[in-house]
């Protein structure tokens, strides 16, 4: 079975630009979160949709949007790029809205992104 | 304010010697706690999680963790560690009233020498 897929590995964009970055959860699963990690650092929650719905929100600035499809693969956007937008933006999937005992979250390989 | 600290920054162990990983966490309610590990170029996989019960838990590759109300600590331990066990560890907790909102650690990266 494939896992969570990210798409692109790579991508290099310039102050000022916007990016999209898509994931498609693992086949079966309705929830996806998405994280930002910086170099050095922990991941930072930044959203997570459930059936298409948003679920949760981090502190992140309005720059930052996400949404789910019909499939429930799903894009972040990120507007008016800053140099310290640069990090793996990290996708997960999960089979239910909320942790439980059996419920797991599975992460992608993520996304690298660098503003110049 | 709802925090997790590593305080090791990088671990060097021997192969074959035991290891363990400190978390310490700072959470207005019981919360759910994991230990997840990130190879270079890879995204990030659960060891092990604790809910509730029995304060030791065990993990995948041979890991285990312990769940210490008092210290407020979720330390992770495996008895021998192998080469293939460097990577980056990250400590997290998350909401036990639903959500994926997981707060992580800064991490330890584990170096193994031969």
């Amino acid at each position: 079975d494939a896992g969570v897929t990210q798409s692109p590995t790579h991508l290099i964009k310039t102050r000022g630009q916007h990016v999209t970055l898509r994931c498609s959860p693992i086949s079966g699963h309705k929830s996806v979160s998405w994280y930002q990690q910086v170099l050095g650092q922990g991941p930072q929650f930044i959203f997570q949709y459930y059936e298409k719905e948003e679920r949760g929100r981090g502190n992140f600035p309005d720059r930052f949007s996400a949404r789910q499809f019909p499939n429930y693969s799903s894009e972040l956007n990120v507007n008016a790029l800053l140099l310290g937008d640069s990090a793996l933006y990290l996708c997960a999937s999960s089979s239910s809205p909320g942790q439980g005992i059996t419920d797991t979250q599975y992460f992608g390989p993520g996304t690298r992104l660098t503003v110049l | 304010a709802q925090s997790v600290t590593q305080p090791d920054i990088h671990i060097t162990v021997s192969e074959g010697a035991s290891l363990e990983l400190r978390c310490n966490y700072s959470y207005g309610a019981t919360p759910y706690l994991f230990w997840y590990v990130q190879s270079p170029g890879q995204g990030l996989q659960l060891l092990l999680k604790y809910f509730s019960g029995d304060t030791l838990v065990q993990g995948i590759k041979g890991f285990e963790a312990e769940f210490k109300r008092s210290q407020s600590s979720f330390n992770l331990r495996k008895p021998s560690v192998h080469w293939s066990d460097a990577a980056e560890y990250f400590c997290a907790v998350g909401p036990n009233t639903g959500g994926f909102k997981t707060i992580f650690g800064a991490g330890t990266r584990l170096f193994v020498k031969a």
